[in-house]
């Protein structure tokens, strides 16, 4: 079964910094593209950026909102994602999620498992 | 503001039939990407209902059907259950420089 757990979140100051973690298991971790997907308290899902295997040449791609301040990361031996957030704003305050594409066969670009979510609250 | 639109809220009665609409553009639905469906259940994460347009993944009811025509698509859901009220969201890519994967805004369901 596809387990994903999210941490690293909590309270982050405007321009400040925080790490968030995903940890995976339960399936070829190495094999899969994982994507960060947020949603602002009470809104919408928007996503964040998406980092490819490493088979799959490690490709990053960012939404424009985040281009430039958010880094998206992999730890392949330690089945662990990693976004670092920099240069933090108000408006980045939300549930972040973590989620696998192309682990149930159902296609590269669906996201097929979602993990729970950790909460970020950017405030001063 | 979305560039996918759905309906901010759709309703019905148990047993009933009801459709979500998700309208894109010509550089996205109608650039011929894929449509997926997510539910997110209150207090809970997104999870696939639909993928590929009109597919369904193992475990998901016969219930659930996504269509798909020009720069839109529909999800319909039918024999209506008091545990399908949940919020659904649409999702597609789009070709704009800025944009990558696109979400609709999402519509509440709310089962009479």
């Amino acid at each position: 079964e596809v387990h994903l757990v999210e941490s690293g979140g909590g309270l982050g100051k405007p321009g400040g910094s925080l790490r968030l973690s995903c940890a995976a298991s339960g399936f070829t971790f190495t094999n899969a593209w994982m994507s960060w997907v947020r949603q602002a308290p009470g809104k919408g899902l928007e996503w964040i950026g998406r980092i490819k295997s490493k088979s799959d040449g490690g490709r990053i791609d960012y939404a424009e909102p985040v281009r430039g301040r958010f880094t998206i990361s992999r730890d392949d031996s330690k089945n662990t994602l990693f976004l670092q957030m920099s240069s933090l704003k108000t408006d980045d305050t939300g549930f972040y999620f973590c989620a696998t594409q192309g682990v149930d066969g159902i296609g590269w670009y669906v996201f097929d498992n979602w993990g729970q979510g950790t909460l970020v609250t950017v405030s001063s | 503001q979305s560039v996918l639109t759905q309906p901010p809220s759709v309703s019905g009665a148990p047993g009933q039939r009801v459709t979500i609409s998700c309208t894109g553009s010509s550089s996205n639905l109608g650039a011929d990407y894929d449509v997926h469906w997510y539910q997110q259940l209150p207090g809970t994460a997104p999870k696939v209902l639909i993928y590929g347009d009109n597919k369904r993944p193992s475990g998901v009811p016969d219930r659930f059907s996504g269509s798909r025509s020009g720069t839109s698509a529909s999800l319909a859901i039918t024999g209506l259950q008091a545990e399908d009220e949940a919020v659904y969201y649409c999702q597609s890519y789009d070709t704009t420089v800025s944009l990558f994967v696109l979400f609709g805004g999402g519509t509440k369901l709310t089962v009479l």
